[in-house]
């Protein structure tokens, strides 16, 4: 039973450039969510997605948009990239009616120079 | 303003020995609350999970308690090893229309286990 898993694990980007992470959910999971960590801080919540529709989101701007596919799969999309963008970017899966089961997966360390 | 705040920030000791991390919050509605603990460079693994009418809840040589009164949490290590080496998030997750929404993170408590 695969867990959470996102693509890519490390990306170098140019300030200024565009980036696309990918996640796929967890087996039977419906619901994504993402979340940035900068390095020795928790993780802030981006936003979540449930039924392909962005439910909640956290204070991030606009440069930040996502998508959720029918398979459940996502994508996180950074527009115009800032020095500031650079962390690790975790996704987390769960069954959106059910109070519990938050599953993360491993991330992808952004580095913008 | 939805908050989790734990103490202490960073913590070392000896192989064997046991350790007790604490975390308040201060969360409403509040779903429940989870301990994590992340690896360097990692994604967070879950050790534990309570709502609201539970007090404690064990994972091995993890034992995580909640009072939901006081809102405060701790998560007590015994028999420390090695590899318990890690930071330790307390996520409290915020209920959302009968279930659990945004999930929010305390900082982390840095935990280095010495031989």
């Amino acid at each position: 039973d695969a867990g959470v898993t996102q693509s890519p694990t490390h990306l170098i980007k140019t300030r200024g450039q565009q980036v696309t992470l990918r996640c796929s959910p967890k087996s039977g999971h419906d619901t994504v969510s993402w979340y940035q960590q900068a390095l020795g801080q928790g993780p802030q919540f981006i936003f979540q997605y449930y039924e392909e529709e962005e439910r909640q989101r956290g204070n991030f701007p606009d440069r930040f948009s996502g998508h959720q596919f029918p398979n459940y799969s996502s994508e996180l999309n950074v527009n115009a990239l800032l020095l500031g963008d650079s962390a690790l970017y975790l996704c987390a899966s769960n069954m959106g009616s059910l109070n519990y089961g938050y599953t993360f997966g491993s991330g992808t360390r952004l580095t913008v120079v | 303003k939805n908050q989790v705040e734990q103490s202490p920030q960073s913590l070392i000791i000896l192989e064997g020995k046991n350790c007790t991390l604490q975390c308040n919050y201060t969360v409403s509605p509040f779903s429940n609350l989870r301990w994590y603990k992340q690896d360097t460079g990692r994604g967070p693994v879950s050790l534990t999970i309570m709502t609201f009418s539970e007090n404690t809840k064990s994972n091995g040589r993890y034992t995580a308690t909640l009072d939901a009164d006081t809102k405060q949490s701790s998560l007590h290590i015994t028999a420390s090893q090695l590899s318990d080496s890690a930071s330790y998030i307390c996520v409290v997750s915020e209920a959302y229309g009968g279930s659990q929404g945004n999930l929010i993170f305390g900082k982390g408590t840095k935990l280095s286990v010495k031989p």
